[in-house]
């Protein structure tokens, strides 16, 4: 069965850097484009990036773009998100979500969350 | 940027009520919408797509409709399990967004 597995929240100070890390499992997951998709507490979803499933394209929500980068390691059924810069507006539950097919960008499946806190 | 603006933010309904849920668009998303179902400490459940068609499992209760700006999502007959907050987003512009959300609670 599908499975995403997130790691790498924490606390972090204003200004500092962290990346996400996200497990891929139970799908060819170099067939399908990822998003992250954040939730600050008590707050609704706001979608944040989305890599296509060969790398050849990205793209990004206006508030973490020049700041944030997505990548991918299909070798490793691994996706990344590079958090720079990190404000304490950044401050969310980051999940990591599969498309449900290519160009159709609905999300069918969902990690858990990691929870990113940015505090000094 | 597209805004999806839900309403009511709060719907109070007992088991066994039909539940409607709106969702509007600040320009038309054809019919690009997707409805989502969170329950606390959960992530996100894909309930419905292009606006009509349900998602792998999702029982025949919910159903969506709608096209252009205005889109509703109706469960028939509300049981235990559909108390919780739900949220359209739309796929027909960049950047991807999704509604404020509406919470179905016990009455």
């Amino acid at each position: 069965q599908v499975h995403l597995v997130e790691s790498g929240g924490g606390v972090v100070q204003p200004g500092r850097s962290l990346r996400l890390t996200c497990a891929a499992s139970g799908f060819i997951f170099s067939s399908y484009g990822m998003h992250w998709v954040r939730q600050a507490p008590g707050k609704g979803l706001e979608w944040v990036a989305v890599i296509w499933y060969d790398r050849s394209n990205e793209n990004y929500a206006d508030s973490v773009k020049g700041r944030f980068t997505i990548a991918r390691d299909n070798s490793k059924n691994t996706l990344y998100l590079q958090m720079n810069s990190l404000r304490a507006e950044d401050t969310a539950v980051y999940y990591c979500a599969r498309e449900r097919r290519t160009n159709m960008y609905y999300f069918d499946y969902w990690g858990q969350g990691t929870l990113v806190t940015v505090s000094s | 940027e597209i805004v999806l603006t839900q309403s009511p933010a709060t719907l109070s309904l007992s088991p066994g009520e039909r539940a409607t849920l709106s969702c509007r668009a600040s320009q038309s998303v054809s019919s690009y919408l997707a409805w989502y179902q969170q329950k606390p400490g959960q992530a996100p459940r894909l309930l419905m797509y292009d606006a009509s068609n349900r998602a792998t499992g999702i029982p025949a209760r919910f159903s969506g409709s709608g096209s252009g700006t205005d889109f509703t999502l109706t469960i028939s007959s509300l049981e235990p399990e559909d108390f919780a907050v739900y949220y359209c987003q739309q796929r027909n512009n960049w950047p991807l967004t999704f509604g404020g959300g509406t919470k179905v609670e016990i009455k």
